[in-house]
């Protein structure tokens, strides 16, 4: 277990409220990232952080921001939910930076239905 | 536009029997092509890697072979066993920081 938990696994939420993802790493890595998993698109990166403070976006950012203020906790906010926003989000973490290949550690998704 | 591709969506293997997964790519550019499998209710778990510049990378039952000039590549596990029965995505590292998924390939098993 690598330590890395999303709350809450489960929400169902209505168009236009608020919808804030919590990501809770143990494992102190730099790197953190939000995906998002729809049928037939694979995994898309929404946003990820490598480090304090410091965020960027992927490629489907549009709609969604983030925050990192500690180490241990991302944070993926949907200002104002809508339904293509309905997806199972993906938190991972990293120690990427050095050579070889980005392995990345996932938690076991979020599940969010905006009606 | 898909930079991997996974074309097809599912495969049924029998018990004891080899499972081929492949994976087809665009950009040459690519480090490092991973593989992950996925159970439902679960995230993605790292499977095996193969850096650009090998042909092949084994790990147990699970061998990956590179093929560059086709831009193609496989996961082959022998022999596969029910708990092998998940999704497998393909993924590739365009950066030390980005990967590139395939839209996953659901394999079974069958006993």
């Amino acid at each position: 277990d690598a330590g890395i938990t999303q709350s809450p696994r489960h929400k169902v939420t209505e168009t236009g409220t608020p919808v804030t993802l919590r990501c809770h790493q143990t494992e102190n890595h730099r790197y953190m990232y939000w995906y998002r998993q729809d049928p037939g698109h694979g995994l898309r990166l929404i946003h990820y952080s490598y480090g304090v403070k410091d965020t960027d976006k992927g490629e489907v950012s549009d709609g969604y921001s983030v925050s990192r203020s500690k180490t241990e906790d991302f944070l993926l906010t949907l200002e104002s939910a809508t339904s293509s926003q309905t997806s199972v989000y993906f938190c991972a973490i990293s120690e990427s930076g050095s050579t070889g290949a980005n392995v990345l550690t996932f938690g076991a998704g979020s599940r969010l239905t905006v009606l | 536009d898909q930079q991997v591709k996974q074309n097809s969506p599912s495969l049924s293997v029998q018990e004891g029997r080899i499972s081929i997964l492949n994976c087809d790519y665009t950009n040459s550019m690519f480090d490092y092509f991973l593989w992950y499998k996925k159970y439902p209710a679960e995230g993605p778990t790292f499977l095996i890697s193969i850096s650009s510049i090998k042909d092949k990378n084994e790990d147990g039952r699970f061998t990956v072979f590179l093929n560059k000039s086709a831009k193609h590549l496989s996961l082959h596990i022998v022999p596969s066993q029910p708990g092998d029965s998940a999704v497998y995505f393909c993924a590739a590292m365009v950066s030390n920081y980005q990967l590139i998924w395939g839209a996953g390939t659901k394999l079974i098993i069958k006993p």
